[in-house]
């Protein structure tokens, strides 16, 4: 499968707690994505790479929150000290330019 | 934030009947863009159109976009059972960098 892949599928932590998900993108793409959905809602933007540069970061994404893409291949999410309010689904893409492929979501937990 | 907001929330047909679904939003755009989501493959890309372009077409899609009415819509001809997901809008300002989500349809195909 060569689409984009996400790790894990689901998190569950408890309240204070550190959580890292990992994405790798389509491996041609140059640019990657992370998204956050909650139920009902649709995605709202987090952060952008193009290559191993974060280009552009959403007021959503707090101190909490840090995103990397070494050597400009897979990216990493981290969310230090959760809250519940960070329950949700995590989405990355990857795009080659205009459309956007996703890849099937981290759905976090946080009790 | 969502850029805006597609109509109906909510939509419940038969089998072989059309569905439309309508996004409006709230700034200029570079180009707009249809996703489907369901369960078993996340978030799918649908059609891309451009802010030139009035109307295009792909299989039993059909997406039209009024830029002086900030608005888009989608046609689903002769649905089928598998066309049952949530539809989103989603609006790229320019860049190639985020893509910001309408709230969605939800469209339930029956047999």
């Amino acid at each position: 499968d060569t689409g984009v892949s996400q790790n894990p599928r689901h998190k569950i932590t408890k309240r204070g707690q550190n959580v890292t998900f990992r994405c790798d993108p389509i491996s041609e793409h140059n640019r990657l994505y992370w998204y956050r959905q909650t139920l009902g809602q649709g995605p709202e933007f987090l952060t952008y790479f193009q290559n191993e540069a974060q280009l552009e970061k959403s007021r959503l994404l707090s101190d909490r929150f840090s995103a990397e893409r070494p050597k400009g291949s897979f990216s990493t999410l981290e969310i230090q000290r959760t809250e519940q309010g960070d329950s949700a689904m995590y989405l990355c893409a990857s795009s080659p330019a205009g459309e956007q492929f996703f890849g099937p979501g981290t759905r976090l937990t946080v009790l | 934030s969502q850029q805006g907001e597609e109509d109906p929330q909510a939509l419940s047909i038969q089998e072989g009947e059309n569905a439309t679904m309508n996004c409006s939003y709230k700034t200029s755009i570079n180009n707009l863009q249809w996703y489907r989501q369901n369960s078993g493959r996340g978030l799918v890309h649908l059609i891309l159109i451009r802010s030139n372009e009035r109307e295009k077409h792909s299989g039993r899609l059909r997406v039209t976009l009024d830029t002086s009415k900030k608005s888009s819509s989608l046609l689903i001809t002769a649905s089928r059972a598998a066309d049952t997901a949530s539809y989103f809008c989603a609006t790229d300002k320019g860049g190639g960098n985020k893509l910001t989500f309408g709230t969605g349809t939800q469209l339930k195909v029956e047999l």
